[in-house]
């Protein structure tokens, strides 16, 4: 089975501290992803990256950087956590499949149980 | 990106079938759907993807049909255990790094006894 582990289930943190959420994947997957989830606005891509050192932005990477140094783990750091960042954050990877339309996909993502970030 | 169209919620009791649709009528060429589903303070587990026709897993059925503007997933005999939110998403993922998934708002399918 695949595995994704993020280091911590929930977190609390003041306002202007730096912040490391770890992902670890166990599966050799190219790709990873830190999403993050808030009631009424679902699961928001923050960033991913395809390979070792490698990394793209998502949709909201403003107040978030990343980092890949293995192939194996992905770290969300929040270089000075706001309120606004209280959130549930999630984290994925996957491989590339080529499937009927000879286009290759990362589709099949795995996900880790989620940290759930409280910022005071 | 094609944007996808989903009931808010459904009811079902155990046993049944339940079949969730899922509308996508600007479906590129290339994309796939791809369908998951998610537990409350749980990430989203993949079940189940597809380009045409019906895919079966152990799990669910995805039915496709020939002009690929919607997709429907089909639950065979649900349980409580199947209450969650269902997603579903059309794309290909990060070919290239600039397509990526959108997750929408889902549906969330309530299971009662």
């Amino acid at each position: 089975d695949v595995k994704v582990t993020q280091s911590s289930r929930y977190l609390v943190k003041r306002t202007g501290e730096k912040v490391f959420l770890e992902c670890v994947q166990d599966m050799d997957h190219e790709n990873m992803f830190w999403y993050r989830q808030d009631p009424g606005l679902g699961l928001r891509l923050i960033y991913f990256s395809y390979d070792v050192k490698m990394k793209e932005k998502g949709d909201i990477p403003e107040g978030y950087s990343v980092s890949r140094e293995k192939k194996e783990r992905f770290s969300l750091i929040l270089e000075s956590a706001s309120t606004n960042q209280t959130s549930m954050y999630l984290c994925a990877s996957s491989f590339w499949w080529t499937g009927e339309s000879g286009t290759t996909s990362s589709n099949e993502q795995f996900f880790g149980p989620g940290t759930r970030l409280t910022v005071l | 990106l094609a944007k996808t169209t989903q009931p808010i919620s459904m009811d079902s009791y155990e046993g049944q079938e339940v079949n969730i649709t899922c509308s996508h009528n600007n479906i590129a060429t290339n994309d796939y759907i791809t369908w998951y589903q998610q537990f409350p303070s749980q990430g989203p587990r993949f079940i189940i993807q597809g380009y045409k026709t019906k895919v079966t897993n152990e799990v669910a059925s995805l039915f496709i049909p020939a002009d690929r503007k919607s997709s429907t997933l089909s639950l065979p005999r649900v349980s409580l255990s199947d209450t969650a939110v269902y997603y579903c998403l059309v794309g290909v993922g990060f070919e290239e790094y600039g397509n990526k998934l959108v997750f929408g708002a889902g549906t969330i399918l309530r299971v009662k006894s």
